[in-house]
Formats: structure tokens, C-alpha cells, sequence
């Protein structure tokens, strides 16, 4: 069974940095890219990012460019998303996804003072 | 950027009816759209891949088709556990955009 378990969410100040987590299990995580996607409250969903099986390949949202660093590390089976300089806008949800077919539950980030 | 042009924004509607929403593309984007059901405090889960392929599991009231730019996804005798928010996405091309969704409500 496909798991995506995020983690690393919390509340932040603007400005600050915050490092998302995304364990995957259940399938060959060094075969596929993944999808970072978020979902402001409630709004619409993001795509936000995306990164290569062999972290070759990366694209951004132009939303996040700049500011957002999507990695893996395939040893670990673990996705990341290094968020810096946050902004209230960046307030969401943040789902980890294997393609589209499969997501995490997803990690809560606030960015409020 | 994309433009993924979703309609309805809401729809109510009733047990048993057929449903269609459509998302319109601001340029081609081939066969590269999926529909997402997503259910309030849940995930999104994929319905249809390809613009017209049924994902695993899902019931065969759903389908998925495409006229030009026009992708549309259609329920056939709508059951109660299909009142949800809907999403389309094309992954044609970077960034990756998605319509801003549907929200079906019983009357």
C-alpha cells in the first residue's frame, strides 16, 4: 500500500524558514518524481513543485521561485521542501504527491506573526 | 502560464442527476488533464488521468472526455458520496496548473 506521511508544518513567522518532510513507502520511491501541491484554507489547490526521480529535473510555481527548494533523498525514501523568507500567502496545506495518483495527508503551515 | 478555466464554481444538484463540469484551457494541452474529487478534511483523490482514463477503483459513473480545449467530467445518476468539491489539473506543461474548482451541493 502507497503511504505519503508530511511532516514538519507548524506555525511560523513571516520571514522565517520551515523545512517540510514527505516519508514515502509502500512503492519504489527512487522511480518516480514527485509533486509538492498546496491548498490555502479554503481555496483551490497549488501545484507548487516538483522534482525528477533522480532529482535531475526541478520546476517551481513562479509563486515559490526563489524562495522554495524541493530535494530527496532516495536512501531515505523522503521527500523535502525548504521554504525561506514565508509569507502570510504561503499559508496552507502542503500534500506530498507521488505523479497525481497518490497523496499524503498533508502538513499544516501558518505564517502569521 | 496555463489557464485552466473551471465551471461551474458550484453546482446544487440532486440524487440521481447527471453532472458535468468542464475546465477550458488557454492552450493546448493534449490529453494531459486529471480530475480530483476531494471530500472536506480529506486528500484530493484522482478520478481521471488522461483527460478520459477512469483511475483505479473509481466507479464507471464517472467518466472524463475532451471536445478542443474543452475537458469535462461527467457523473452519470449521482450517488450521495459524490457531493464533493472538484478539481481539474493539466500537467501538459510547467507550471502545472489547476482549475479552481467545483463545489456540488445537495438542493
Amino acid at each position: 500500500e502507497v503511504q505519503l506521511v508530511e511532516s514538519g508544518g507548524g506555525l511560523v513567522q513571516p520571514g522565517r524558514s520551515l523545512k517540510l518532510s514527505c516519508v514515502a513507502s509502500g512503492f519504489t520511491f527512487s522511480n518516480y518524481g514527485m509533486n509538492w501541491i498546496r491548498q490555502a484554507p479554503g481555496k483551490g489547490l497549488e501545484w507548487v513543485a516538483y522534482i525528477s526521480s533522480g532529482s535531475s529535473y526541478i520546476y517551481y510555481a513562479e509563486t515559490v521561485k526563489g524562495r522554495f527548494t524541493i530535494s530527496r533523498d532516495n536512501a531515505k525514501n523522503t521527500l523535502y521542501l525548504q521554504m525561506t523568507s514565508l509569507r502570510s500567502e504561503d499559508t496552507a496545506l502542503y500534500y506530498c504527491a507521488v505523479g497525481f495518483a497518490y497523496w499524503g495527508q498533508g502538513t499544516l503551515v501558518t505564517v502569521s506573526s | 502560464d496555463i489557464q485552466m478555466t473551471q465551471s461551474p464554481s458550484s453546482m446544487s444538484v440532486s440524487l440521481g442527476d447527471t453532472v458535468t463540469i468542464t475546465c477550458r484551457a488557454s492552450q493546448d494541452v493534449g490529453i494531459y488533464v486529471n480530475w480530483f474529487q476531494q471530500k472536506p478534511g480529506k486528500s484530493p483523490r484522482r478520478m481521471i488521468y488522461r483527460a478520459t482514463n477512469l483511475a483505479d477503483g473509481v466507479p464507471s459513473r464517472f467518466s472524463g472526455s475532451r471536445s478542443g480545449s474543452d475537458y469535462s467530467l461527467t457523473i452519470s445518476s449521482l450517488e450521495s458520496e459524490d457531493v464533493a468539491d472538484y478539481h481539474c489539473l493539466q500537467y501538459d506543461e510547467y507550471p502545472y496548473t489547476f482549475g479552481a474548482g467545483t463545489k456540488l451541493e445537495l438542493k
